[in-house]
């Protein structure tokens, strides 16, 4: 079971680029790479998944290095409605038995 | 709106009782997780039930159980309530068990005990 390290928190200017960082040094050959945001009082709310290489979406991207130890989210000229905590969830892509573990959450504060 | 649904969207009880929060699905998705979320801890995964049948077990306490319906709605039973077990309580759901398990949702149900 891959566990995760984040950031706990992250502060960035409005207009500019955010990168996150999940660290899963234990990822499995079949688990995906999925992050979420969360607003306060709001369920997560998927944004990417990736499994290798580079995602890309109209709201993020998602570079995973060959070793797949760890991933970023880009988040392109963020704005205030941008704040919010952002997991890192690693999760088996075959069935079976399987727990899914989110990490600690990066909670990001973009300032005006 | 993910299409999952929580009901009730607030509750208030106090220490000692027992209540049970229900879940519905997406359409089609046959996983439903539950995770708590308290104030000063990030989401815990609780309880995953797929078509029925329990597949996964986080850090669910031996006070609350969960069970799958037929028709897929899901109900989280916690028993015998303490301050503590003050949270959100999130249910998700997704198609399949394993295979890209992009997990939907719901608003969440707020549970106070006092």
């Amino acid at each position: 079971l891959a566990k995760t390290t984040q950031p706990i928190s992250m502060d960035s200017y409005e207009g500019q680029e955010v990168n996150i960082t999940c660290s899963h040094n234990n990822i499995a050959t079949n688990d995906y790479i999925t992050w979420y945001q969360q607003f306060p009082s709001q369920g997560p709310r998927f944004i990417i998944q990736g499994y290798k290489t580079k995602v890309t979406n109209e709201v993020a991207s998602l570079f995973i290095p060959a070793d797949r130890k760890s991933s970023t989210l880009s988040l392109p000229r963020v704005s205030l409605s941008d704040t919010a905590v952002y997991y890192c969830l690693v999760g088996p892509l075959e069935g079976g038995y399987q727990k899914v573990t989110f990490g600690t959450g990066t909670k990001l504060q973009v300032i005006p | 709106d993910s299409g999952v649904t929580q009901t009730p969207k607030h509750l208030i009880t106090a220490t000692g009782q027992r209540v049970t929060l229900r879940c519905s699905p997406r359409s089609g998705d046959l996983s439903v997780y539950w995770y708590q979320q308290s104030l000063d801890q990030g989401l815990q995964f609780l309880i995953q039930y797929y078509n029925g049948e329990e597949r996964a077990k986080g850090n669910i306490l031996e006070r609350f159980s969960a069970q799958q319906f037929p028709d897929l709605h899901s109900e989280l039973n916690l028993s015998s309530l303490e301050l503590g077990d003050s949270a959100l309580y999130f249910c998700a759901s997704s198609a399949g068990q394993g295979r890209e398990e992009t997990q939907y949702f719901g608003p969440g149900t707020r549970l106070l005990v006092l």
